[in-house]
This record gives structure tokens, sequence and C-alpha cells, in this order.
């Protein structure tokens, strides 16, 4: 079955440690997204990618990084320097051009600090 | 400015009756229009997709796309109580850096 995979479901993580979201897609898709989501709020991008081995920065991007060395994977990296980092994470993709670009989501990782 | 607005709501109606989300954008190059449903605790789903001015129906919902007012909306008619969720509004360029951007999303009350 064609879908995006998303991993862990539930992530946790101690101060001043890096961990890095998993998103991989075999739909085929060109552009993938990662986006955070607060409780109650809406999401905000945090990087979003084109093509392969390349990506653009979004609204929120300080404290997090990425690469996109396969077409299927959008790893995403939660630092050290993101102070705030418990959240819900998406993981999006879609076509790009034209018309039909609808993005598709994997289920999310929910990110805690303990 | 944001890029693409909301009431948060939430919008309350009666079983039966007819909802109207509404989405405002900025960017008048933006060429893709999606709605997209929300439960509590789980990912986005896609809802509907528009990308020309005038009606998309597509069962119980009509998505409207004006353009030139920079104005998308869902309406949602017979609503269900299975219809309660957060409702968000994704916009998108189809050229250039086609970055995907959502509304803040209105949650939507639909009462037995």
């Amino acid at each position: 079955d064609g879908g995006i995979t998303q991993s862990p479901k539930y992530l946790f993580r101690k101060e001043g440690q890096n961990v890095t979201l998993s998103c991989e897609q075999n739909l085929n898709h060109d552009a993938m997204y990662w986006y955070r989501q607060d409780p109650g709020q809406g999401l905000r991008l945090i990087y979003y990618s084109q093509i392969v081995n390349d990506f653009q920065k979004g609204d929120i991007a300080e404290g997090y990084s990425v690469s996109r060395e396969k077409k299927e994977s959008f790893p995403l990296t939660v630092t050290s320097a993101q102070k705030n980092p418990t959240a819900f994470y998406l993981c999006a993709s879609s076509t790009e051009g034209g018309r039909d670009t609808e993005a598709f989501f994997g289920q999310g990782t929910r990110l805690t600090v303990v | 400015q944001k890029e693409v607005e909301q009431n948060s709501g939430p919008l309350s109606v009666p079983e039966g009756a007819i909802a109207s989300l509404n989405c405002t954008y900025s960017d008048r190059v933006s060429q893709s229009f999606f709605w997209y449903r929300q439960y509590s605790g789980k990912s986005p789903e896609l809802i509907m997709s528009i990308y020309s001015n005038g009606d998309k129906e597509d069962g119980r919902f009509t998505a409207q796309l004006n353009k030139a007012s920079q104005y998308v909306s869902l309406l949602i008619r017979d609503s269900q109580p299975s219809d309660s969720a957060t409702y968000l509004c994704a916009v998108k360029r189809n050229t250039g850096f086609q970055k995907l951007v959502f509304g803040t999303g209105t949650r939507l009350l639909v009462s037995p």
C-alpha cells in the first residue's frame, strides 16, 4: 500500500539531546514537508523540500535540521538548540507543479521532553 | 498579516444544519487550495481540493473559491456529530517555492 510512514509514534527526549524523526513515503512524490503542531494550534512549517538534495526553511526552522538524500526519505533532527521541542510533528508529501498537488500526511510523532 | 487566516471558532451548529467555514489568504500567486479535517490527536486528512474560481461539490461538501477576493470556503450540508473536528485551510503556489501553508483551523461542533 502507498503511503507515508512516520516513526516513532511517541518519542521522549532528555534535555540537551538531539533526536531524529523519520519520514518515509512510497508515493513517488517529489515534495516533502515537516510541520509542528502545538496543542490547540495550527500547523507551522519547519522545512520543506521540492527535490532531492534541496530543501528550504519554513517559518520556524531554528533548532531543526533536515536532509533529503533520497526521494523517499526526509528525516527531521530536533537539536538541543530547540528550546521548546515538545509538540506533535507531522510529515507530509505531495506531487509538484501543475494541479492535483494534494498533500498527504503521516500519522505524526509526538515528542516530549523529559 | 498571516498568510492564511481562519476564525478559530468554535463554530456550533445543530445536526442537519449547514456549516460554513471561511478562509482568506494573502498571496495572490496562490493557485491550489485545500481543506483538511483533523480529529483531536490525529493527523489531518484531505477533504477537498479546488483550483478554479467557483464551486466544487463532493457529497455533502462544497468548496468555493474566489481568487479576486482571495477567499475560499467550505460548506458542509446535513452536518453530523461525526463532522465535529478542526477544519484546516491550506494554500499553495504551483510555481517557484511551492510551500504549503496552513491556517490555524476552525473548530466545528455539531450537536445532536
